[in-house]
């Protein structure tokens, strides 16, 4: 079973561009979650799927980051416009379940790494 | 004060030694709690779910503890290979939202 994928794997912009991030969950997974690790941080949530709908985007840091899911399969994470602060690991999860059902365990992809200078 | 706080380490153990980790969330209403251990530069991965009754996996023992909101994870027989950083998680109530802790370095020494 394929696990989580992301892309790309490293990204090198400058403040003012875009960047749209792509994770692709696991096969037969409606639970999506996008998280963030700046350094020296510790991992933050910010926002969690279930299939094409947000059910919680509390931790999404402005209007500048915006997350879709079309479709219910992979999920994108467009910075627009990308800021200094944005720097950091994004990863991806996914889950089968969600909520506090069991089956709720997350597999996390290998992260996007984002430098913005 | 943090929602989820765990030892600030590192752990610096010789092999075979027996290691413990805390953690505590401030959440009386949280339901599911998880362990995670991630290495330098790579993604986190799922060590074991932590359930009311506590569970064990081979080395690994989890604990839960509501009264105290407490967590905690007991290695035994430290390999070189337990040298991480590990990761007490914690679902938000309601299950959505998932809260780290800033994590435990530990460091099993030959």
């Amino acid at each position: 079973e394929a696990g989580v994928t992301q892309f790309p794997s490293h990204s090198v912009i400058e403040k003012g561009q875009t960047v749209t991030l792509r994770c692709d969950p696991i096969s037969g997974h409606d639970n999506l979650y996008w998280y963030r690790r700046v350094m020296g941080k510790e991992i933050k949530f910010l926002l969690h799927f279930v299939k094409e709908s947000k059910q919680d985007e509390s931790g999404m840091p402005n209007n500048r980051f915006l997350a879709e899911r079309t479709g219910g399969t992979y999920s994108t994470l467009k910075v627009q416009p990308a800021e200094l602060e944005d720097s950091g690991v994004y990863f991806c999860a996914s889950s089968r379940l969600g909520g506090t059902q069991v089956g709720n365990e997350q597999f996390f992809g290998p992260g996007t790494r984002l430098t913005v200078l | 004060r943090k929602e989820v706080e765990q030892d600030p380490g590192p752990f610096n153990v010789p092999e075979g030694a027996t290691v413990a980790f805390n953690c505590t969330y401030s959440n009386s209403a949280s339901q599911s709690f998880f362990w995670y251990r991630q290495d330098c530069r790579k993604e986190p991965k799922l060590l074991m779910s932590v359930y009311s009754s506590g569970n064990e996996d081979g080395r690994f023992t989890a604990q839960l503890n509501r009264a105290s909101q407490y967590i905690s994870l007991l290695i035994r027989d430290s390999k070189l290979s337990d040298s991480a950083t590990y990761l007490c998680v914690v679902n938000h109530p309601g299950g959505f939202k998932t809260i780290f802790g800033a994590g435990t370095r530990l460091f099993v020494k030959a």
